[in-house]
């Protein structure tokens, strides 16, 4: 069965560095997501994106984030400068079409010291 | 503020039970609700649903939206330990994405 592939599984890093956090979706998936879950909480939606841009972000989404789909098959998050807050799970999600179940990949867990 | 509420928070059955999960929601613009189950990691996709009153089935699990009364049920007979995970209940907005509630951690005791 096709995975949304996330790489990679754990990333430990020191506040104020970049992190960038690869995923390749499901390869005739139109639509992608960036959600978090920050451990004993609910999972958050962070961006959505369509046809090479950005169509939907949420408030977490600040400038500190970006993302990019820098060739056909991955699908970047980047944190520029990371923050203690920022440590969670992220996962990255992707659809075939709208009004269609997302498939999850398995996380990239974010630990900043 | 949209707002999705899953109910009870924790559940502790015994294996052959049937459990009733809950899940209420109050968003703008709903365009479906959707059920996943989460154990370690990456949650994994259960049912979608965008219409009232159609049980969606898979094997053990059912699932039905009311969207009159904005609430959603999933259904687990026969439970068995493999069962036990978190239930993960989203609402899909027509901003194009998934809003969560805080989930139900359902444990099955052999």
């Amino acid at each position: 069965e096709p995975e949304v592939t996330q790489t990679p599984s754990h990333q430990v890093t020191q506040m104020g560095q970049e992190v960038i956090l690869r995923c390749v979706p499901i390869s005739n998936h139109l639509y992608f997501y960036w959600y978090r879950q920050i451990l004993g909480q609910k999972v958050e939606f962070l961006v959505s994106f369509y046809n090479n841009e950005i169509s939907e972000k949420s408030e977490i989404f600040d400038d500190q984030f970006s993302v990019e789909r820098p060739d056909g098959s991955n699908f970047t998050l980047k944190i520029r400068s990371t923050k203690l807050e920022d440590s969670a799970m992220y996962f990255c999600a992707s659809s075939p079409r709208r009004d269609y179940g997302y498939t999850f990949g398995s996380g990239t867990r974010l630990t900043v010291v | 503020e949209d707002k999705v509420v899953q109910s009870p928070l924790s559940l502790v059955v015994h294996e052959g039970d049937t459990v009733t999960l809950n899940c209420s929601y109050e968003v703008t613009n709903f365009r479906s609700l959707l059920w996943y189950k989460q154990e370690k990691k990456a949650p994994t996709f259960l049912f979608m649903l965008t219409s009232s009153g159609i049980e969606k089935k898979s094997g053990r699990l059912s699932s039905i939206l009311d969207k009159k009364e904005l609430f959603s049920i999933l259904n687990i007979t026969a439970t068995q330990t493999g069962d036990s995970a978190v239930y993960l209940c989203a609402v899909e907005t027509g901003a194009n994405n998934l809003f969560f509630g805080t989930g139900t951690r359902l444990t099955v005791i052999p």
